[in-house]
């Protein structure tokens, strides 16, 4: 069965500095997406990512965050400057269709800033 | 800005009984999507709807569009079935920004 993959599973890293979160979608998926689950809370849009563009973001997704999709393959989230408050889990997703029908997750990326 | 609600937040059941998560909503939509979260964080897509009902194996999802309300039911629970249940809904004509509720978390005893 296809699957979404997201790489590292687990990543620490110092407050200020930059991360990268790797995915690599169903190789014919169109739409990619990303989410963050902070824990405890409920599961949060971020972004969503198609042909090559940004196609639409959350008031989360500021300036901070970026997305590309820099190989055809691979879909990254970078975060700049990392707070404390960025400490989530991180999901991947991706579809073949615009409304989201068939859209599949990656087991996500636990992302903690200390 | 669109409230979603679940209810319940938690419900434990024996194996074999017939289970019903309910979602509601505050604002009019262009669909709603029924996720599994499992223990290890894991999500997997069960249904969209935009109306009416839809089956999958033992899961059955409804939505009352004019009460914007969903039901997720499952028949001859099993203890794999425990989960976190979540509603999202999305808005707008792309569809691709999706609201969550909080989940129900769901065991069922063997």
């Amino acid at each position: 069965e296809p699957e979404v993959t997201q790489t590292p599973s687990h990543q620490v890293t110092q407050m200020g500095q930059e991360v990268i979160l790797r995915c690599v979608p169903i190789s014919n998926h169109l739409y990619f997406y990303w989410y963050r689950q902070i824990l405890g809370q409920k599961v949060e849009f971020l972004v969503s990512f198609y042909n090559n563009e940004i196609s639409e973001k959350s008031e989360i997704f500021d300036d901070q965050f970026s997305v590309e999709r820099p190989d055809g393959s691979n879909f990254t989230l970078k975060i700049r400057s990392t707070k404390l408050e960025d400490s989530a889990m991180y999901f991947c997703a991706s579809s073949g269709m615009r409304t989201f029908t068939e859209a599949f997750f990656g087991q996500g990326t636990r992302l903690t800033v200390v | 800005k669109n409230e979603v609600e679940q209810s319940p937040q938690n419900l434990t059941a024996q194996e074999g009984e017939f289970i019903t998560i309910n979602c509601s909503y505050s604002v009019g939509i262009s669909a709603l999507h029924w996720l599994q979260q499992h223990p290890g964080g894991g999500i997997v897509s069960l249904f969209m709807l935009s109306s009416g009902k839809k089956k999958h194996g033992r899961l059955i999802a409804t939505i009352n569009i004019q009460e914007k309300h969903s039901s997720l039911h499952i028949t001859a629970s099993h203890p794999r079935d425990s989960a976190v249940y979540i509603c999202a809904v999305a808005e707008g004509s792309s569809g691709d920004k999706l609201t969550f509720g909080t989940g129900t978390r769901l065991a069922v005893r063997p």
